[in-house]
């Protein structure tokens, strides 16, 4: 079973870009997930998708942040535009629907310089 | 608030010393506590799902417990491939979300 897929690894763009992230989860998974890791802290949750409907977006930090699922196969997150606070790994991670247990993706390492 | 607190952020031992890692959580109400396994520039792996309290499961090495307030991940043995930084999550007992609340994890170094 291939497991959840992020691309690019890594991102450097600069202040006031855009750049989009993508994630691909395990085939079959209601459930997808976005969170970050800023320098120094706690992974946060961002968003949660059941297929393509937003079930808890609470974790958004503001509106430069938009997700989307499409046909509740791949999601892409877009910061747009980018600054310097959104430096950051942004992990991605599915479940099956019902299922608890997430599995992360490596993430994608953005730098905003 | 709902919290989630890792202690220690560090930890050094040597190959074969067993010892244990810390969770302790708040909130309003659990519906499960995860372990996770982080290696460097990969994202996190899953070890473990608990409950309630009074709940162990074990894994290899690896054991964790859960109580009311806490939960501890008790490392056997431990071999130097052992070494990551291992994460505490929970899930509060909110049936809207299915978000995980981390702590900030524990970096455990195993020496040979």
């Amino acid at each position: 079973e291939a497991g959840v897929t992020q691309f690019p690894s890594h991102s450097v763009i600069e202040k006031g870009q855009t750049v989009t992230l993508r994630c691909d989860p395990i085939s079959g998974h209601d459930n997808l997930y976005w969170y970050r890791r800023v320098m120094g802290k706690e992974i946060k949750f961002l968003l949660h998708f059941v297929k393509e409907s937003k079930q808890d977006e609470s974790g958004m930090p503001n509106n430069r942040f938009l997700a989307e699922r499409t046909g509740g196969t791949y999601s892409t997150l877009k910061v747009q535009p980018a600054e310097l606070e959104d430096s950051g790994v942004y992990f991605c991670a599915s479940s099956p629907r019902g299922n608890y247990g997430y599995t992360f993706g490596s993430g994608t390492r953005l730098t905003v310089v | 608030e709902d919290q989630v607190t890792q202690s220690p952020e560090a930890l050094r031992l040597q190959e074969g010393e067993s010892s244990s890692l810390n969770c302790s959580y708040t909130v309003s109400g659990l519906r499960g506590l995860f372990w996770y396994r982080q290696d460097p520039g990969k994202g996190p792996e899953f070890l473990f799902t608990l409950y309630s309290a009074g709940e162990e499961k074990e894994k290899e090495r690896l054991k964790a417990t859960l109580t009311k307030k806490e939960s501890f991940l008790h490392i056997t043995a431990p071999k130097p491939e052992d070494s990551a930084t291992y994460l505490c999550a929970v899930r509060p007992l909110d049936d809207s979300s299915y978000k995980l609340i981390f702590g900030s994890g524990t970096r455990l170094l195993v020496r040979p």
